[in-house]
């Protein structure tokens, strides 16, 4: 079992510029979180996908949107970058039917310049 | 906002039991407490989770006090491996999502 898996690894983005980034959940998963994690702070919730619908939203602007397919997998998009926007980009997977453990990803390190 | 509050920091000496405190003194009767752990570059791992009795799995033990304001994660015989920063969180009930709410978390130096 490969566990939730996150792409890329790293990237570095210029301010006003647009990226995606992607998770693949944990098998047998099918509801992706996704979190921000500023350098030397606790995860960020940004918004949580099931069945393809945006479940739940934390307290990000509409420059954050995402998407989830039918094979669980999700993006997130990311628009008009700003300095700030640089951070730790992390997805969790879990099932709805045994929500309490969330796996998470590795991270995507986002850096905007 | 965090509803937890934890030391910023901690030292443990190798092989001893590490004890986290954790104060959530305004959790809600339906809501869990939860123990995550992150170790440098990586993401978040889950830990153990409890509602009111007192927990035990292969990594950690959980106590609860009986009027749920507080916990204590335990770790028996802290390794150098265990050094990471620990989250307590109380997650919100499962038909707001359930999603998990960060604050500073402890950090966890475990030392030779």
């Amino acid at each position: 079992d490969a566990g939730v898996t996150q792409s890329p690894t790293h990237l570095i983005k210029t301010r006003g510029q647009q990226v995606t980034l992607r998770c693949s959940p944990k098998s047998g998963h099918d509801t992706v979180s996704w979190y921000q994690q500023a350098l030397g702070q606790g995860p960020q919730f940004i918004f949580q996908y099931y069945e393809e619908e945006e479940r739940q939203r934390g307290n990000f602007p509409d420059r954050f949107s995402g998407h989830q397919f039918p094979n669980y997998s999700s993006e997130l998009n990311v628009n008009a970058l700003l300095l700030g926007d640089s951070a730790l980009y992390l997805c969790a997977s879990s099932s709805d039917r045994l929500y309490y453990e969330q796996y998470f990803g590795p991270g995507t390190r986002l850096t905007v310049t | 906002d965090a509803k937890t509050t934890q030391p910023p920091s901690m030292d443990c000496a190798e092989g001893r039991a590490a004890n986290l405190p954790c104060n959530h003194s305004t959790i809600s009767g339906n809501e869990y407490v939860y123990w995550y752990r992150q170790i440098h570059s990586q993401g978040p791992q889950y830990i153990i989770h409890g509602l009111k009795n007192n927990e035990t799995n292969e990594m950690a033990s959980l106590i609860i006090t009986e009027d749920r304001k507080s916990s204590t994660l335990i770790l028996p015989h802290a390794t150098l491996r265990d050094t990471a920063v620990y989250y307590c969180i109380v997650r919100v009930s499962y038909n707001q999502g359930g999603k998990l709410i960060f604050g500073q978390g402890t950090e966890l130096s475990v030392k030779p």
